[in-house]
């Protein structure tokens, strides 16, 4: 049982380039989240999703796309990376009800 | 709206001597709490989570969080620290009452057990 499994793990674009992340989760989970992590600034949630065909933005996020077209697996897009897009990203996944969140080991995103 | 604290960025802890990092929360209704820890490098993992009932909840490894309504604080606790418990913790709230099921997470507090 894998988890919740992001791809991939490690990237370095150079400004304007893009590129997709990619979340997949084993467990059947309704609801998906994308957040980015920066020292001292916590966890910023950037879309979410509760179910296959839905989506939703968060506290960030602009400058980022997202799509759902399966149950399993959660796409987070940059159109056109930006040197502030630098960051660590994470995937998490939530069953219904009053589960916790199950998180991805993170993708490290370098944009120069 | 739904709101957290955590008020130390960060706490440092003799090995074997107890431990407490402190988090505070603000909700309109009845709070879902949740304490996460984060290992260098890696993602965050569930330790424990105050739904109803007892206010002293235990989680893994050794570590148990009190929830107190009167001074909206879930702080979590280790009655004798271990240098592998050097990691960030963050604290995580859910307004449950307000229909909620999108936690708002703390900014974390780095925890350093010196041996």
């Amino acid at each position: 049982n894998a988890g919740v499994t992001q791809t991939p793990k490690f990237r370095v674009l150079k400004t304007g380039q893009s590129m997709t992340l990619l979340c997949a989760q084993d467990m059947n989970h309704e609801y998906m989240y994308w957040y980015r992590q920066d020292p001292g600034m916590g966890l910023r949630l950037i879309h979410y999703s509760v179910g296959e065909g839905t989506t939703a933005k968060g506290e960030v996020p602009d400058g980022y796309n997202v799509s759902r077209l399966k149950k399993q697996n959660f796409l987070l897009g940059l159109e056109s990376a930006a040197p502030s897009q630098t960051s660590v990203y994470f995937c998490a996944s939530q069953g219904s009800g009053l589960r916790e969140l199950f998180f991805g080991e993170g993708s490290r995103l370098t944009v120069l | 709206a739904q709101s957290v604290a955590q008020p130390e960025d960060q706490v440092n802890v003799a090995e074997g001597n107890p431990l407490t990092v402190k988090c505070t929360y603000s909700v309109s209704g009845n709070p879902y709490l949740f304490w996460y820890v984060q290992y260098p490098n890696r993602g965050l993992q569930f330790l424990l989570k105050y739904i109803t009932g007892d206010n002293l909840v235990k989680g893994s490894y050794g570590f148990e969080a009190e929830f107190n309504k009167s001074q909206t604080s879930f702080h979590l606790k280790k009655p004798s620290a271990l240098v592998s418990d050097s990691a960030l913790y963050f604290c995580a709230v859910r307004d449950v009452s307000g229909g909620s099921y999108i936690p708002t997470f703390g900014r974390g507090t780095s925890l350093i057990v010196h041996p």
